[in-house]
C-alpha cells in the first residue's frame, strides 16, 4: 500500500503566484481532509469531503483557499493568490467513513511564500 | 467539540513506562477518545482509541476513568523512536459519514537515552 500521496513536498513560491497542492488518497477510502500546521496555529483543519462531496469547508481561512475532489482518487488545494501568511506545512489525510475509523495522513507539502 | 486537556510536554527514561494524561470533562456519551501522534518531520498517525473500556494494541493501552472525563495513554516501554506529540482528541461516532477530529496542542514527549 502506498500511503497517501502528496505532490509536491516542497513548494517555494513568491507573493501573488497561483499554488496548487495534490493529494491522492488511499485506495477504497472515501473521505479525504485537508489540514494546514503552523507553530502557531498547531494543526488545523481547512475542510473535508465524504464520497467527493464537500461537507465541512468552516476552516478554510478565505476566498483565497479552494479545494476540490473531482474523483475519489484525486484532490486539489488551491491558493490564489498566496500571501506570506499561508506558509505552513499543508497535509492531506484519508480515511473510510463509518463509526470508526483512523486517518492516515500524507507526508505533507511544506510552502513557502516569499 | 469537546474539549481536550493535557500537559505541555513530559520527559520520560528510555525503556521504562510513559503515562500521557488526558482530559476531558465535557465528553458526550457518543464521544470515541483518540490518540493521535506526531514524529518529527511527519503527519500524524493513529495510535488507538477507545469509547469506554480499557483498550491494548500493539503501539500502547488506553485507560478510560470510569465517569470518562479522564483517560491514560500508556507506552508499556518507550524508546527513543517514540519522541513525539502526543495528540488527546474527542470525536463523535457517525454511522453515516466521517466526522471531522479537532486536534488541540498535543503533550510534547520527550526521551532520555
Amino acid at each position: 500500500d502506498a500511503g497517501v500521496i502528496q505532490s509536491p513536498r516542497h513548494e517555494v513560491t513568491e507573493m501573488g503566484q497561483e499554488v496548487t497542492l495534490r493529494c491522492k488518497p488511499i485506495s477504497g477510502h472515501n473521505s479525504l481532509f485537508w489540514y494546514r500546521q503552523t507553530m502557531m496555529r498547531g494543526l488545523e483543519l481547512l475542510i473535508y469531503f465524504n464520497n467527493n462531496v464537500p461537507i465541512d469547508d468552516s476552516g478554510m481561512p478565505e476566498d483565497r483557499f479552494s479545494a476540490k475532489m473531482p474523483n475519489a482518487s484525486f484532490s486539489t488545494l488551491k491558493i490564489q493568490p498566496s500571501e506570506p501568511r499561508d506558509s505552513a506545512v499543508y497535509f492531506c489525510a484519508s480515511t473510510t467513513s463509518g463509526t470508526f475509523y483512523e486517518q492516515y495522513f500524507g507526508p505533507g507539502t511544506r510552502l513557502t511564500v516569499t | 467539540d469537546a474539549k481536550t486537556t493535557q500537559p505541555n510536554s513530559m520527559e520520560s527514561n528510555e525503556e521504562e513506562p510513559v503515562h500521557l494524561p488526558c482530559n476531558h470533562s465535557t465528553i458526550s456519551g457518543t464521544d470515541y477518545i483518540h490518540w493521535y501522534r506526531q514524529l518529527p518531520s511527519q503527519g500524524p498517525e493513529y495510535v488507538i482509541h477507545g469509547l469506554t473500556s480499557n483498550v491494548n494494541n500493539r503501539m500502547a493501552s488506553l485507560a478510560i476513568a470510569e465517569d470518562r472525563k479522564s483517560s491514560t495513554l500508556i507506552l508499556h516501554r518507550a524508546t527513543l523512536r517514540d519522541a513525539a506529540v502526543y495528540y488527546c482528541i474527542l470525536r463523535t461516532s457517525s454511522h453515516s459519514s466521517a466526522s471531522k477530529i479537532i486536534f488541540g496542542s498535543g503533550t510534547r514527549l520527550s526521551i532520555r537515552p
